[in-house]
């Protein structure tokens, strides 16, 4: 099973965007990255999922260089409602692998 | 994901009680997984059905217990249940090759 690594915690302002990277050494070939993003008392909310290059939706954009070892989640202009915490996965969600969850990163976004 | 609901969404109970925790899922999906979330520990995997199956498990004693039904309702069972077992819990139907979270049910054991 493939571990990540993330920063514990990130402070940030409005308006500005922010990156946050994890560590994934010893991802596999079948492995998908995928991030989250959970309230307090809420169920994760699936933010973005990629697995080489880069990964953009509505809402965050995913950088994964050539070696897969990171991957970093791009948030641009932050406001409030962004403060929560961010998890990193690493698995072969396809397959009978089940998913760890690292400690995640707390996002503080202040005005 | 809109459309993955648990039910209840709260629920306290007592020591040595037993409680069964439902997950309606999005259409069309195969798989659900379970996870506990606690303070301490974090998220947790606590297995995943395939198809009505077991087919992963995580480190959980046998007084957790799930399963899935031919319409894709899955729920999960605790017997017996303790202190510690007081956590947020978390199924997670897959799509393609994404897991989307319920709501979750927060269980307080007194």
């Amino acid at each position: 099973l493939a571990k990540t690594t993330q920063p514990i915690s990130m402070d940030s302002y409005e308006g500005q965007e922010v990156n946050i990277t994890c560590s994934h050494n010893n991802i596999a070939t079948n492995d998908y990255i995928t991030w989250y993003q959970q309230f307090p008392s809420q169920g994760p909310r699936f933010i973005i999922q990629g697995y080489k290059t880069k990964v953009t939706n509505e809402v965050a954009s995913l950088f994964i260089p050539a070696d897969r070892k990171s991957s970093t989640l791009s948030l641009p202009r932050v406001s409030l409602s962004d403060t929560a915490v961010y998890y990193c996965l690493v698995g072969d969600i396809g397959g009978f692998q089940k998913l760890v969850f690292g400690t995640g990163t707390r996002l503080l976004v202040s005005p | 994901k809109a459309g993955v609901t648990q039910t209840p969404r709260y629920l306290i109970k007592t020591r040595g009680q037993q409680v069964t925790l439902s997950c309606s899922p999005i259409s069309g999906h195969r798989s659900v997984s379970w996870y506990q979330q606690t303070p301490g520990q974090g998220l947790q995997f606590l297995f995943e059905y395939f198809s009505e199956t077991q087919r992963n498990k995580g480190n959980f004693p046998g007084r957790f217990s799930g399963r899935q039904f031919s319409n894709s309702r899955s729920e999960m069972n605790v017997s017996t249940l303790e202190l510690g077992d007081s956590a947020l819990y978390l199924c997670a139907p897959r799509m393609q090759e994404t897991q989307y979270f319920g709501p979750g049910t927060r269980l307080l054991v007194l």
